[in-house]
């Protein structure tokens, strides 16, 4: 069976310094595709960047990129330059296309707080 | 565009009364599904559809129903409200048949059974 796990329920981080939220996976899939969402106090979950198994490169979108190791089964979250509306709960998330099915499994979620 | 639409926002059940949690979408995608997000679990797939007239359960669909008429409307039924229901469900949708691209989140129903 397919886990995704998120080791840090809660950081902090300065405005404008760089952060990194840890995200680990277990599949025996080789075709599968990863997610990181964010879920900021509005309780609206937003998908912030996206990354296909199949591809090498990392994904990024403007303040963030993903570091993503295939062999280690990791999928980290980087975001630079902090700020204030980065505050938000981040939620990873696995999904692959097994047998027609589209289940995503999410992690518990990091917490994370950008402090003034 | 109104994306994912949710109602209620919020609602207060007693035990063992019935309602539907509605979802809508406008963005004519065929992927919808249900979860509830529970504090330190994350989210949990209820039921699923990926198509109109076609469902299939989730990880964890006793006490829930869904249909699915038509493309845009996914509603969540709870047959018999029990105090473990209490939680935030989620109605989220997804461009294509997949759901290579993500999800599309409504903004949530918080749900209380006394």
């Amino acid at each position: 069976a397919q886990t995704v796990t998120q080791s840090q329920p809660e950081m902090s981080v300065q405005e404008a310094e760089t952060v990194t939220l840890s995200c680990t996976y277990d599949t025996s899939e080789n075709n599968y595709y990863l997610f990181w969402y964010k879920q900021p106090p509005s309780r609206q979950m937003i998908l912030v960047i996206r990354q296909e198994a199949y591809k090498q490169q990392n994904a990024t979108e403007n303040r963030f990129s993903v570091n993503f190791q295939k062999a280690a089964k990791s999928f980290s979250l980087k975001i630079s330059d902090s700020q204030l509306g980065d505050t938000a709960m981040y939620f990873c998330a696995f999904m692959t296309p097994t047998s027609g099915t589209y289940k995503y499994i999410f992690g518990t979620g990091t917490r994370l707080k950008v402090l003034a | 565009n109104a994306g994912v639409t949710q109602t209620p926002k919020f609602q207060v059940l007693k035990t063992g009364q019935s309602m539907t949690l509605q979802c809508a979408q406008d963005m004519n995608h065929e992927y919808m599904s249900w979860y509830r997000q529970d504090p330190g679990m994350g989210l949990r797939l209820i039921h699923y559809s990926v198509g109109a007239g076609i469902t299939d359960q989730g990880e964890v669909p006793n006490g829930y129903n869904v249909s699915r008429s038509t493309t845009e409307d996914f509603p969540l039924r709870l047959l018999s409200a029990a105090p473990s229901q209490t939680s935030v469900y989620f109605c989220a949708s997804s461009l294509g048949d997949r759901g290579y691209y993500g999800y599309t989140f409504g903004s949530g129903t918080r749900l209380t059974v006394v």
